[in-house]
């Protein structure tokens, strides 16, 4: 079945600085992934998505790069900042497939912003 | 901008009681979700609902579990003989139009069984 998982569990960087969190995928059907960011105590919000026909997809502050050869993703933000202090976690599975169930979350990295 | 609301944020209940957790989600979205997240650990999925009714679940929404749609707002969870496994973070989702695009997720409901 699929798995969804993260390079690392926490990751403290400057103000400033950017910031790379990684992700790997299992399943080779998966054509659809995002990017939440849940802040303590919070529900996931979604930051961006990316579908398999793109490598690249950017937003405001953010990038995310998929490498589907090797199954692998990763979200970078650009110049952090104290907000962007959170549980940051994708989530991947195969869009158009009338099901939620499919869809598989990764446990997460904690990012610390530094100041 | 719209958004899913829960409550309550805290339901603290003793093993084997019921409890119900509740959701509004946005209005002109179709398909309701309940997930939850045990400390630590991944969002894992429970059940998804549509048009009335049930559209999915997976194996953790077992019997003593329920979903409602009481009326046009609001979306219930029932656990009906809470476990201390139970404790969790819950979280009310919806989406759109369709159940694999991107979720929309409520603040979610601490549950602390003792």
């Amino acid at each position: 079945g699929e798995s969804v998982g993260l390079h690392l569990p926490t990751l403290s960087v400057q103000e400033g600085d950017n910031s790379i969190i990684n992700c790997a995928y299992s399943n080779s059907a998966s054509d659809y992934f995002i990017w939440y960011k849940q802040e303590s105590g919070k529900g996931p919000q979604f930051i961006i998505d990316i579908r398999s026909n793109m490598d690249k997809r950017q937003g405001q502050r953010v990038t995310v790069l998929l490498n589907k050869t090797v199954k692998h993703l990763s979200l970078q933000i650009a110049a952090t900042q104290p907000g962007d202090s959170a549980v940051y976690f994708c989530a991947g599975g195969v869009e158009n497939s009338g099901s939620a169930r499919q869809l598989t979350f990764g446990s997460g990295t904690q990012l610390t912003v530094l100041p | 901008e719209p958004e899913v609301t829960q409550t309550p944020s805290h339901q603290v209940t003793q093993m084997g009681q019921e409890v119900i957790l509740r959701c509004v989600p946005i209005s002109n979205h179709l398909y309701f979700y309940w997930y939850r997240q045990i400390l630590g650990q991944k969002v894992e999925f429970l059940v998804s609902f549509y048009n009335n009714e049930i559209s999915e679940k997976s194996e953790i929404f077992d019997d003593q579990f329920s979903v409602e749609r009481p009326d046009g707002s609001n979306f219930t969870l029932k656990i009906r003989s809470t476990k201390l496994e139970d404790s969790a973070m819950y979280f009310c989702a919806s989406t759109p139009r369709a159940p694999s695009e991107k979720l929309f997720f409520g603040s979610g409901t601490q549950l602390s069984v003792l």
